[in-house]
């Protein structure tokens, strides 16, 4: 059964500074992996979807990154600003079913 | 607006009662979905369904019952026999699987439930 663990649970880090999440999952056999944004109390927002044939994605001050082979995906944040304050959740979408499974999160502080 | 709505924001319910959430989404998606969302975990699939009239079961479905009458709407009842449904509920829809790699689900902004 796919596992998907994201180390840290929490992070705090000065307003400006680079940072990266991890997500690693335990069957490489997948379609994608999506890195999603929740805020309190709020419904998800999807940030990139990487394919299981690509490498990365990027969207603006975000790159996510894909290796399959070790069942480990990165989410880069670059310049973190106040509003990127938020739980940062990764799913994977196995190819044994048709749902995704989702990691616990990341509860991201960025201080001012 | 294109979008995924779900009603109400906030339920309170007594024990023993039944409740039925609501997911309604005009995105002219396929398939729906239902999941639980308790603090410090991910989130768990509850129902899905890919097609009017069918729905399967997920990881957690005992307690709950699902139904898919329109296209449109996928409403969620919490039963009686859910012994620990207070948490945060959210639905998502997506177009389908005819292209897996390419498939993401969008979201609703949520209900939390509370078992009074």
């Amino acid at each position: 059964k796919q596992e998907v663990t994201q180390i840290p649970a929490a992070l705090s880090v000065p307003e400006g500074e680079n940072l990266v999440l991890n997500c690693s999952f335990t069957d490489s056999a997948i379609y994608n992996l999506q890195w999603f944004r929740q805020d309190p109390g709020k419904g998800l927002t999807s940030l990139l979807l990487i394919q299981s044939s690509q490498r990365e994605q990027t969207s603006g001050r975000l790159n996510a990154s894909l290796d399959k082979s070790s069942g480990r995906s990165t989410l880069y944040i670059a310049a973190s600003q106040p509003g990127d304050s938020a739980t940062y959740l990764c799913a994977v979408r196995p190819r044994s079913a048709r749902q995704l499974t989702f990691g616990s999160g990341t509860q991201l502080t960025v201080l001012p | 607006d294109g979008g995924i709505t779900q009603s109400p924001k906030y339920l309170f319910r007594k024990e023993g009662q039944n409740v039925t959430l609501s997911c309604e989404q005009n995105l002219n998606h396929d398939a729906m979905y239902w999941y639980r969302q308790d603090p410090g975990q991910g989130l768990r699939l509850i129902y899905y369904s890919q097609i009017v009239n069918d729905f399967q079961k997920g990881d957690i479905a005992e307690g709950y019952s699902v139904s898919r009458e329109k296209k449109e709407s996928f409403p969620l009842t919490v039963t009686s026999a859910q012994k620990n449904p207070t948490a945060f509920y959210l639905c998502a829809s997506s177009i389908g699987s005819p292209t897996p790699e390419e498939n993401t689900q969008y979201f609703g902004p949520g209900t939390r439930l509370t078992v009074l």
